[in-house]
């Protein structure tokens, strides 16, 4: 059982660039989740996807978008990178239980962008 | 908003519990209060989490007040690997809802 998987672990851009980080989960989870992680902060949400075929913005979406391809993936896309979307990316992903509502994470995906 | 205030930093001795407190004094009635950590960079970890009782797992125990403006994360005995950053987090339970991480409180577990 994987749990929550991301790829790829490391990423370097350059500015201008684009790429899509990639999560699945195959814990039949609702819910998914992308945060960013800079330096010395806690996580801040970008956008998460309540259930399969909807999506919503989080703290942090600019910049960024989102697709839920089906229930078990959630891809991330930097449509042109910048210097300040470097950080370290992480999914998340939690089941139909109302009350605990536990997430999952990644190990997630350290991106730099020069 | 993280909606909680944690010291930032704190030293525990090994063998000795952990007492994390963590201050949500705006908490609504319907909001839960939830531990995670995070180890070294790795992804966070879920600890445990409470509504209004007390709560105990393997891993630790979450005491909140009879008020619930405050609760403390107790590590019973800690070893070197719980080292981590230790995240207090409340939110309403139920899918989808944000969950906002603040800077979280250092912990060392000194030999």
């Amino acid at each position: 059982n994987a749990g929550v998987t991301q790829t790829p672990k490391f990423q370097v851009l350059k500015t201008g660039q684009s790429m899509t980080l990639q999560c699945a989960q195959d814990m039949n989870h609702n819910s998914m989740y992308w945060y960013r992680q800079d330096p010395g902060m806690g996580l801040r949400l970008i956008y998460y996807s309540a259930s399969e075929g909807t999506t919503d913005k989080g703290e942090v979406p600019n910049g960024y978008n989102v697709s839920r391809l089906n229930k078990r993936e959630f891809s991330l896309r930097l449509e042109s990178a910048a210097p300040s979307q470097t950080s370290v990316y992480f999914c998340a992903s939690s089941g139909r239980s109302l009350a605990k509502n536990i997430q999952y994470f990644g190990a997630g995906t350290r991106l730099s962008v020069l | 908003d993280a909606k909680t205030t944690q010291p930032p930093s704190m030293d525990c001795a090994e063998g000795r519990a952990a007492n994390l407190p963590c201050n949500h004094s705006t908490i609504s009635g319907n909001e839960y209060v939830y531990w995670y950590r995070q180890i070294h960079s790795q992804g966070p970890q879920y600890i445990i989490h409470g509504l209004k009782n007390n709560e105990t797992n393997e891993m630790a125990s979450l005491i909140i007040t009879e008020d619930r403006k405050s609760s403390t994360l107790i590590l019973p005995h800690a070893t070197l690997r719980d080292t981590a950053v230790y995240y207090c987090i409340v939110r309403p339970g139920g899918t989808g809802n944000q969950f906002y991480f603040g800077t979280g409180t250092s912990l060392t577990v000194i030999p």
